[in-house]
């Protein structure tokens, strides 16, 4: 069964920091990789998708990575704001699977 | 375009009770999810479809049934709700599931008594 572990749990950083946010997969054999953010109360947002065959996605001042023979995918947010302050979810599909495979997040507050 | 939307955003039930939440999305996608999420375990599959007319079970089915009698809608019903179903409850779509990615409502936060 596919596991998805995010390390640490909360972090907080002073205003303008570039900051990395951690996933890591049990089962290197996915479909793709999803970021997610979710604020207090909200839904889901999608930030970025990361296909299987690509290493890393770009959008605006985040930055995607994925490395699937380690497992490991990084969320890059460069000069954070107190408006980055969210729940960030990593999620994966695997072969075979329906649905995506969620981390228990990382709880981001950016300190103004 | 509204994307995906959920109602109601909140409900409370007594024990036993039934009721059904309505998903719709606009965005002309095959496929529909409903997920949980509660507190340290992240969230999980109840059920999916992969078009018009068509249901399958996820990861934790049990004490729901679902329809999608219209491609843009996707109910979720509880006919008899229990108190290990207090969630929140997340409906998401998508073209496809290897390519595309999923887009999620709002959630309906369920309280059962």
């Amino acid at each position: 069964k596919q596991e998805v572990t995010q390390i640490p749990a909360a972090l907080s950083v002073p205003e303008g920091e570039n900051l990395v946010l951690n996933c890591s997969f049990t089962d290197s054999a996915i479909y793709n990789l999803q970021w997610f953010r979710q604020d207090p109360g909200k839904g889901l947002t999608s930030l970025l998708l990361i296909q299987s065959s690509q290493r890393e996605q770009t959008s605006g001042r985040l930055n995607a990575s994925l490395d699937k023979s380690s497992g490991r995918s990084t969320l890059y947010i460069a000069a954070s704001q107190p408006g980055d302050s969210a729940t960030y979810l990593c999620a994966v599909i695997r072969p075979g699977a329906n649905n995506l495979f969620f981390g228990t997040g990382t709880r981001l507050t950016v300190i103004p | 375009n509204a994307g995906v939307t959920q109602t109601p955003k909140f409900r409370v039930l007594k024990t036993g009770q039934s009721m059904t939440l309505l998903c719709a999305q606009d965005m002309n996608h095959e496929y529909m999810y409903w997920y949980r999420q509660d507190p340290g375990m992240g969230l999980r599959l109840i059920h999916y479809s992969v078009g018009e007319g068509t249901t399958a079970k996820g990861e934790v089915p049990d004490g729901y049934n679902v329809s999608r009698l219209k491609k843009q809608n996707f109910l979720l019903g509880l006919e008899s709700a229990a108190p290990s179903q207090t969630s929140v409850y997340f409906c998401a779509s998508s073209y496809s599931i290897r390519y595309n990615e999923q887009f999620f409502g709002p959630g309906t936060r369920l309280t059962v008594l």
